[in-house]
């Protein structure tokens, strides 16, 4: 069973630009979650989905952070436009509907210049 | 008082012996509590989890749960050098929601 796929691995941008990040879950999983993880830190929340649903976005930074899902299964994280404070590692994590164990994918490290 | 807490090491622990690990949490409606190993450079991969008073076994790991002193442990037994690793501590946050809190991670070395 693949795990969960996630794309760029690595970022450089120079500040104000915008980023976009990819997320495909594990199959059959309709729960999808993205973090923020800086060093020495835990992984920290920013928006879950329940399908195409977004039911938990309270840890997102709106005015420069977007997510989407539009079709229940993949998923992509947008900042625009991108602060130097915005460089840390951003993941995306899986899980059955009804279940809590969550799968992480590989990550994808921003660094904003 | 952090809604979870782990010291962050680094513990450190010769080859063979057992590595205790420690999460305190602050919510007592939570039900829900994981613990991932993320090595350096990696994701964090799940290992255990646990939802039930006691102790939970799964190979050479030992989840124990104590809901009234409102902290969850993880044992590995026979430490390895493969096991140096970061194992962060996750709790649900309130009684049936899935947003959970991480800690900040402890830091194991198993010395060969």
């Amino acid at each position: 069973e693949a795990g969960v796929v996630q794309s760029p691995r690595y970022k450089i941008i120079e500040k104000k630009q915008p980023v976009a990040f990819w997320c495909n879950p594990i199959s059959g999983h309709n729960t999808l979650y993205w973090y923020l993880q800086n060093l020495g830190q835990g992984p920290e929340l920013l928006i879950r989905y329940e399908n195409e649903e977004a039911v938990d976005d309270s840890q997102l930074p709106k005015d420069r952070f977007s997510a989407e899902r539009l079709k229940g299964v993949d998923s992509t994280l947008k900042i625009q436009p991108a602060e130097l404070g915005d460089s840390a590692v951003y993941l995306c994590a899986s899980s059955s509907s009804g279940t809590a164990e969550q799968y992480f994918g590989p990550g994808t490290r921003l660094t904003v210049t | 008082q952090k809604e979870v807490e782990q010291n962050s090491g680094p513990l450190s622990v010769p080859e063979g012996a057992i590595a205790s690990l420690n999460c305190t949490y602050s919510d007592r409606g939570s039900q829900s509590f994981f613990w991932y190993r993320q090595y350096s450079g990696k994701s964090p991969e799940l290992i255990m989890f646990i939802y039930s008073n006691g102790d939970k076994e799964d190979g050479r790991f030992t989840a124990q749960l104590n809901k009234a002193s409102q902290y969850v442990s993880l044992l590995i037994r026979d430490s390895q050098p493969s096991d140096s690793a970061t194992y962060l501590c996750a709790v649900n946050r309130g009684p049936g929601t899935y947003k959970y809190i991480f800690g900040t991670g402890t830091r194991l070395k198993v010395l060969a």
